[in-house]
């Protein structure tokens, strides 16, 4: 089975903090994703890599950076986290490979910043 | 932006009957994927069904069907014989854009709540 883990399920923090969300899939995948979800708005792409050290910017990365350094754990950062960060954190992985690139997804962190 | 469209954000049915939901989308590919994902209320995301736009036959598995009719750019979910386990929102998610990197667009949901 597939394994997609994120280091924390719930996470509180406070305006200006520097915050890490990790990512870890055990899968061998090329890809690997950053979602943001909230209410009513659907997922919204952040960021995304297909190899290691390489990243893509999605629809909403302002506000973030990210890091990938080992094909299997991806890193989402917030520099200096804003109360519009509050928000549910998600992270997928797929194969690079067109016929074969379902996205599974790791179970979430909410985070809220005070 | 690529355009998904559930128009339903939410739906009630009753335990064992079959439910549609709805999902359009804009792309001018002629190649493309479009995936259904289900998340209870735990949060977790959890891919249903897959159909590709060269399929020729409607994806199954097992309850889970796709009406998918490309002239229209329409791919519903049809759930068969509901079950209270199936009440969670549901994600459509077409793969295009022209993109080989895999990535997806989702819609914004549909809240699907099976009474008994």
């Amino acid at each position: 089975d597939v394994k997609v883990t994120q280091s924390s399920r719930y996470l509180v923090k406070r305006t200006g903090e520097k915050v890490f969300l990790e990512c870890v899939q055990d899968m061998d995948h090329e890809n690997m994703f950053w979602y943001r979800q909230d209410p009513g708005l659907g997922l919204r792409l952040i960021y995304f890599s297909y190899d290691v050290k390489m990243k893509e910017k999605g629809d909403i990365p302002e506000g973030y950076s990210v890091s990938r350094e080992k094909k299997e754990r991806f890193s989402l950062i917030l520099e200096s986290a804003s109360t519009n960060q509050t928000s549910m954190y998600l992270c997928a992985s797929s194969f690079l490979d067109r016929e074969a690139d379902t996205q599974y997804f790791g179970p979430g962190t909410r985070l809220t910043v005070l | 932006a690529q355009k998904i469209t559930q128009t339903q954000p939410g739906m009630f049915v009753q335990e064992k009957e079959a439910v549609t939901l709805d999902c359009t989308y804009d792309t001018s590919d002629q190649s493309y994927g479009l995936f259904w994902y289900k998340q209870p209320s735990s949060g977790e995301m959890i891919f249903l069904i897959y159909q590709g736009s060269y399929d020729e036959q409607n994806a199954t598995e097992g309850r889970y069907s796709l009406n998918f009719q490309k002239a229209r750019k329409s791919a519903n979910l049809v759930i068969s014989a509901s079950q209270l386990g199936d009440s969670a929102m549901y994600f459509c998610a077409p793969r295009i854009g022209g993109s080989t990197l895999g990535r997806l667009y989702f819609g914004r949901g549909t809240q699907l709540t099976v009474w008994p």
